[in-house]
C-alpha cells in the first residue's frame, strides 16, 4: 500500500525558507506514470496546488508561487522536497504531498502544519 | 478567489440526494479537461472520490457519482449518510495557468 509522509519544521520565521520532505514507501517511486506533488491548505481555507515533479526532475509550478518555489527529487531515497522562500504569515498552512497521476492526486500524505511566525 | 467555483455549503437529511456544482471556464472544464472530486473528512487529508469526471476509485460507494457538461461539473451523493458530512473539492487543469486548480470547497452538512 502506497504511503506518503511529510516531514520538516513546524515553525518558520518570516522571510526565511520553508523546507519539507515527502518520503514515499510501498510503491514504485520512479514509475513513468506519475508525478509527485505538493498542495497546501491555509487554516479554514481551501486547497492550493503548489507544484509537481517527475522522477526525472522535470518540474512545473503554480504561477502564483513560481518565483519562490523549488521542488527537487532524490530517487535513491524515494523522497521529494519542497522549498518555499521569503515566507510570510500568508504561507501558514497544512502542507500535503501527494502522488500526481498527471491529471489528479490519488494518494495523499497526512499533512503537516507549518506556521510562519517570529 | 478560486478558479473553479463551488457553493460554500449544501445540506440534506439522511437518505436524501444532494448535488454539488463546480463551475469553471473555457480554459479549464470548458476546454475539455477532466474534473476530479475529493472528500475531506474533518481533521484528515483529502481523499480521491471521483476521477476523470465520473469514475470511482476502488472502495468508493456507488452512492457517489460525477458528471460534466460544458463548463461545469457536478458531484451527486444519494442515500445521504451521517458519515458523508465533510468538505468536498473539485479539481481540474487550467491551460492558461498551466497547472492544477481546485474549487473553493463545499461543506456538506447532514441534518
Amino acid at each position: 500500500q502506497l504511503q506518503l509522509q511529510e516531514s520538516g519544521p513546524g515553525l518558520v520565521k518570516p522571510s526565511e525558507t520553508l523546507s519539507l520532505t515527502c518520503t514515499v514507501s510501498g510503491g514504485s517511486f520512479s514509475s513513468s506514470s506519475y508525478y509527485w506533488g505538493w498542495i497546501r491548505q491555509p487554516p479554514e481555507k481551501g486547497l492550493e496546488w503548489i507544484g509537481s515533479i517527475y522522477f526525472s526532475g522535470s518540474t512545473y509550478y503554480n504561477p502564483s508561487l513560481k518565483s519562490r518555489v523549488t521542488i527537487s527529487v532524490d530517487t535513491s531515497k524515494n523522497q521529494f522536497s519542497l522549498k518555499l522562500s521569503s515566507v510570510t504569515a500568508a504561507d501558514t498552512a497544512v502542507y500535503y504531498c501527494a502522488r500526481h497521476v498527471v491529471r489528479y492526486f490519488d494518494h495523499w500524505g497526512q499533512g503537516t502544519l507549518v506556521t510562519v511566525s517570529s | 478567489q478560486s478558479v473553479l467555483t463551488q457553493p460554500p455549503s449544501v445540506s440534506g437529511a439522511p437518505g436524501q440526494r444532494v448535488t454539488i456544482s463546480c463551475t469553471g471556464s473555457s480554459s479549464n472544464i470548458g476546454a475539455g479537461y477532466d474534473v476530479h472530486w475529493y472528500q475531506q473528512l474533518p481533521g484528515t487529508a483529502p481523499k480521491l472520490l471521483i476521477y476523470d469526471n465520473s469514475n470511482r476509485p476502488s472502495g468508493v460507494p456507488d452512492r457517489f457519482s460525477g458528471s460534466k457538461s460544458g463548463t461545469s461539473a457536478s458531484l451527486a451523493i444519494s442515500g445521504l449518510q451521517a458519515e458523508d458530512e465533510a468538505d468536498y473539492y473539485c479539481q481540474s487543469y487550467d491551460s492558461s495557468l498551466s497547472g492544477s486548480v481546485f474549487g473553493g470547497g463545499t461543506k456538506l452538512t447532514v441534518l
